[in-house]
Formats: C-alpha cells, structure tokens, sequence
C-alpha cells in the first residue's frame, strides 16, 4: 500500500515564530488532507489538497502531486496550535485514506 | 449543527463485556468510516460504508462488527472486548466513494478497556 511519511516527528517553537511540516508519499494520489489533533483529541479539518497552494489566515499549503510531497506551513505560531499535525492520503487505486505519523508540535511562550 | 458526531465521548469498560459507539452524520454524505487511533497516535482505517454496503473491511477482528441502519448512521458494535481494544475511535464520513472526495471526522470515543 501507499506509504506517508512525515518530518519532523517533534517540533518545539517559540511563540511568533514561523515553520515548515513535510509529508512525503509513495505513490500518486486522488485526496490529500492536512488535519490538526488538538490537545483534546479533535481531529480538525486544515486543508484538502491534492494538487497547488491554499491558505487560510496563518496556515497555508502546499502539495506538489508530480514530486509526492505536501508542506504545511505555519507563520506567526501560537499556542493554540499546539498538537498534532496529521497528514493522509488517498492513492494508489483505493478507497481508503493512509495516515501518516504525524508532527508533534508544542508552541511555548 | 454538528457536521459528523459520535456517542459516547468515553467508554470505559471491562474485559469480555460488549460495547457499542453510535456515529451520526447530518451532511448528507453516502459513505461512512471508522478509523481506529492507537496509544501511538497512529490513525488507521477498519471500515467503510457507502449506502448502507460495506465497501472497506481492513483485517479487523470479527468481534467487531459495523451496523448501518441507514446513510445516515454507522454504529460500531464491539463483542468480548479486550485490553487491546483501548483506543479512540474516529468516526467520518464522505459525499461519495469516490477518489478526491474529502473526509469529515467526528470528535472521536475514547475507549479504555480494564
């Protein structure tokens, strides 16, 4: 099946600062979602990308399908989004949606 | 306005018991999901409804068993649980069974076995 790979596995930034998260995967895909696990276990819907840039307000992305990779970029970090950042895919030839590991990001003062 | 919701938030329980999670969705969507989110935070896919059919059965055990009274419904029923069985369990749901459509997730039940 479709592998999801996901860097960095921890990050730890200071409030205002900016970063990058990465999603790599194997093989062509139909679907690519970014979601946020918040501290209370939601899973948030961030962006659904398959293909080009979205932004929405601090968070933007970015999925580049011909070279298999994603980036999610988050400016001017609070600590709200502190959590997990989730990556999954839907892609070669199935009807199911392959997580990657996710980012583990804490935002402190 | 709750887009996807799942019943109860918490389930704690002792082995061998039997356990149900509901799953409702109001947005309409023909198909409907449960995933299983482990002690590792590792999100991985058991079933997949589309009106009403199974479409998606990822290997899991047989004393789990998904119930779909109608499009809008997907209820997990879990027979003889065991310690294994703790984790959260994520509800979703998709406008169709179809590549590119994106998926809607519930709050999720965490399930603690003892």
């Amino acid at each position: 099946g479709i592998q999801v790979e996901q860097s960095p596995p921890d990050l730890i930034l200071q409030e205002g600062a900016n970063s990058t998260l990465r999603c790599n995967f194997s093989d062509s895909v139909n679907n690519l979602q970014w979601f946020h696990q918040n501290p209370w276990g939601q899973l948030i819907n961030l962006f659904y990308i398959p293909s080009g840039t979205k932004q929405n307000g601090r968070l933007s992305a970015t999925t580049v399908a011909t070279e298999r990779y994603s980036l999610l970029y988050i400016s001017s970090s609070q600590t709200t989004d502190s959590g997990v950042y989730f990556c999954a895919v839907l892609g070669g030839g199935g009807n199911k949606l392959t997580f990657g590991t996710g980012t583990q990001l804490k935002v402190e003062l | 306005d709750t887009a996807v919701s799942q019943t109860p938030k918490y389930l704690v329980t002792q082995m061998g018991n039997d356990k149900s999670i509901k799953c409702e969705q109001n947005l309409g969507h023909d198909t409907m999901y449960w995933y299983k989110q482990d002690s590792k935070k590792f999100l991985k896919i058991m079933f997949s409804y589309n009106n009403k059919e199974l479409i998606i059965n990822e290997t899991v055990p047989n004393r789990f068993s998904p119930k779909s009274p109608d499009k809008a419904h997907l209820n997990l029923h879990i027979n003889s649980l065991e310690l294994g069985d703790s984790a959260v369990y994520f509800c979703a749901s998709s406008q169709q069974l179809a590549i590119g459509i994106e998926q809607y997730f519930g709050p999720g039940t965490r399930l603690t076995v003892t």
